[in-house]
């Protein structure tokens, strides 16, 4: 247990359901961050929120939506996916974007999503 | 963004020293040197980081180059449970952002 917490660990869904992704820290960090892991490709960042604004979003497609209602909770809003979606989606959370040297993220387990 | 390269595998015997190496000849200045690795079934964990100086903790060694263009995650004793998929990666100290970028890491095996 990482202290970051993500539910649920596996989901399947068809192109046309809507779904979320929950991720939860208590570990009083201030930033979140949403990645998705493709098999055989490095880790992409998607999301990340700073004291609940995002800051980033790399041009990830509308069919995700992040929302984050405070600093300990972060939802990924799933729908109309398509296939190549599938991957392993991690969130992760760090003291404090911009701190430098020492701040570290603390990731969860992942959800692995398959869209048929 | 500064990159890095590793090895795509590498093989080590339990209870060896395991040395991962990593180049990263554009590192900037201020790029904090940052290693993680992610377990079968598991998110990235933290393992180590430093800036210029070599430095230890519970889990692992990172050796420093002196021109930082380069540097070694060093396990003192493999075991069974440290095969995983190592990334290092490059963080910029002066960004206002954590924006991790991870490569495609060195995938350790490690045989008993």
């Amino acid at each position: 247990e990482t202290g970051v917490t993500q539910t649920p660990r596996h989901l399947v869904m068809g192109m046309t359901n809507k779904k979320s992704l929950k991720c939860e820290q208590h570990l009083g960090h201030n930033a979140m961050y949403w990645y998705k892991q493709s098999a055989k490709k490095p880790l992409e960042l998607m999301f990340v929120y700073s004291l609940e604004e995002r800051v980033e979003n790399n041009s990830v497609p509308s069919r995700f939506s992040p929302e984050c209602p405070n600093s300990s909770h972060l939802f990924l809003h799933l729908h109309t996916l398509q296939p190549e979606d599938s991957a392993l989606y991690l969130c992760a959370s760090s003291p404090e974007p911009g701190l430098l040297g020492a701040n570290v993220l603390t990731f969860g387990a992942g959800s692995r999503l398959t869209v048929l | 963004d500064a990159k890095t390269t590793q090895p795509n595998s590498m093989e080590s015997n339990e209870e060896e020293p395991v040395h991962l190496p990593c180049n990263h000849s554009t590192i900037s200045g201020t790029d904090y040197i940052h290693w993680y690795r992610q377990l079968p079934s598991q998110g990235p964990e933290y393992v180590i980081h430093g800036l210029t100086s070599n430095v230890n903790n519970r889990m692992a060694s990172l050796a420093i180059a002196e021109d930082r263009k380069s540097s070694t995650l060093i396990l003192h004793r493999a075991t069974l449970r440290d095969a995983a998929v190592y990334y290092c990666i490059l963080r910029p100290g002066h960004n206002a952002g954590n924006m991790l970028t991870f490569g495609g890491g060195t995938r350790l095996m490690v045989k008993p």
